[in-house]
């Protein structure tokens, strides 16, 4: 079965500029995930959906992060202003549902560089 | 807080032996806890799952078991390869999925 796609792979980006970050999940995926890796941390959470609804965004930092899932298919992750603590990799995953049991699949990632 | 931790940045193992990470949560009890496995470059990748009332689960040369009383989990590598050289993470999985810093485990020739 096809993974989970994202895009683009590298961004690099001055700060105050926006930047988007595309996610395409597993089909047939109810659940999908935002997550920020900060160079050797272990991803932290940014925002869950389920179908198109969201589930948490409790550390989602949301006077400059939007996410979004239409149609409860593919997501977007926008940042806006972009601040130097902000490069990351950033991560999506999904998962057949959102039980403790079910396994998560990540994409590649998109490594951001902010300048 | 909810604490969930990896104690280990870097483990040096010789080839052949045993790796055993180290995984441990604080202020709560997990239903389940996740172990993946993350290349430099890539996305974390699945291996393992074990549920707060099973104390071990085995696939191939992998071990993992839960300790309720301790609150901690170990992960176990048994006759270790240079292949297995990677960045393991654990995570607390109830109603979403919460990783630890990750170990960065070396397999030495």
């Amino acid at each position: 079965e096809a993974g989970v796609a994202q895009s683009p792979r590298y961004k690099i980006i001055e700060k105050r500029q926006s930047v988007a970050f595309w996610c395409n999940p597993i089909s047939g995926h109810a659940t999908l995930y935002w997550y920020q890796q900060i160079l050797g941390q272990g991803p932290k959470l940014l925002i869950q959906f389920q179908n198109n609804g969201v589930v948490d965004d409790s550390q989602l930092p949301k006077d400059r992060f939007s996410a979004e899932r239409l149609k409860g298919v593919d997501s977007t992750l926008k940042i806006q202003p972009a601040k130097l603590e902000d490069s990351a990799v950033y991560l999506c995953a999904s998962s057949l549902d959102r039980e403790g049991y079910e396994k998560l699949f990540f994409g590649s990632g998109t490594q951001l560089s902010v300048l | 807080s909810q604490k969930i931790e990896q104690n280990s940045e870097a483990l040096n193992i010789q080839e052949g032996k045993t790796a055993t990470l180290t995984c441990n949560y604080t202020n709560y009890s997990p239903a389940y806890l996740q172990w993946y496995r993350q290349d430099p470059g890539r996305g974390p990748v699945f291996l393992l799952l074990i549920r707060e009332n099973e104390k071990e689960k085995r696939k191939e040369r992998l071990k993992v078991t839960f300790d309720t009383t301790l609150k901690q989990s170990l992960f176990h590598i048994t006759a270790s390869q240079p292949a297995d050289s990677a960045t393991y993470l654990c995570a607390r999985a109830d109603d979403k999925i919460i990783f630890g810093k990750g170990t960065r485990l070396h397999i030495l020739p």
